[in-house]
């Protein structure tokens, strides 16, 4: 059971926006920075966030992510049959001393 | 960015050992280090431990302490996880990646399957 908790899944038509949420405690997202990752079942994951709203070259804009307090979000505009995939947040847990990653979101277009 | 590319996939018997492999393409070691995660079969992603580029400093996940060992060879840019006492539920894909200090994995290795079963 991770302390990092997601949606199941999230769903929206092509073009339109969905919203993930990553809900933690102040030994994680309250004093860490947060990472958010697509991984398409099967390939390797893809970072797609780093240092909680950072993208990577090559990670289009339509792919964005805030954090305040506890929580974080990750948010996909113009939604695509590609963007068909499992994502998650990660950070590191003091408590814990180690990386956590969150319990996962499928989303669905 | 850097390609990692891992060891192929691994059958093991419950209470062996598996060591996977993870090269690089460049002189990795520019990152904060490496770290391992994997993904059972119908779970999600979790954490396994990290090795330090710097010293060598490894953090292993609570749940797999005294059973996973990780080093590197900073002449063949590879690093290597070793599990040991294998389990049924140590079956999964095991992705290496490198880590950057500020808490994220930026490049990925394409996965080594583990199976574990008698």
């Amino acid at each position: 059971q991770s302390v990092l908790t997601q949606p199941p899944s999230v769903s929206a038509a092509p073009g339109q926006k969905v919203t993930i949420s990553c809900s933690g405690s102040s030994s994680n997202i309250g004093s860490k920075y947060v990472s958010w990752y697509q991984h398409f079942p099967g390939t390797a994951p893809k970072l797609l966030i780093y240092d909680n709203d950072k993208r990577p070259s090559g990670i289009p804009d339509r792919f964005s992510a805030s954090k305040s307090g506890t929580s974080a979000t990750l948010g996909i505009t113009g939604l695509q049959t590609g963007d068909e995939a499992d994502y998650y947040c990660g950070t590191w847990d003091s408590t814990l001393s180690g990386y956590v990653f969150g319990t996962g979101t499928k989303v669905s277009v | 960015q850097v390609q990692l590319v891992q060891s192929g996939s691994e059958v093991k018997k419950p209470g062996a050992s598996v060591k996977v492999s993870c090269k690089a393409s460049t002189d990795a070691f520019t990152t904060s280090g490496f770290g391992w995660v994997r993904q059972a079969p119908g779970q999600g992603l979790e954490w396994v431990g990290y090795i330090s580029a710097y010293n060598g400093y490894t953090n292993y996940a609570q749940s797999l302490r005294g059973r996973v060992f990780m080093t590197t060879d900073t002449s063949t840019n590879t690093a290597y996880m070793e599990l040991r006492s294998l389990r049924s539920d140590d079956t999964a894909v095991y992705y290496c990646a490198t880590w950057f200090g500020t808490g994220y994995y930026r490049d990925w290795g394409q996965g080594t399957l583990l199976t574990v079963s008698s």
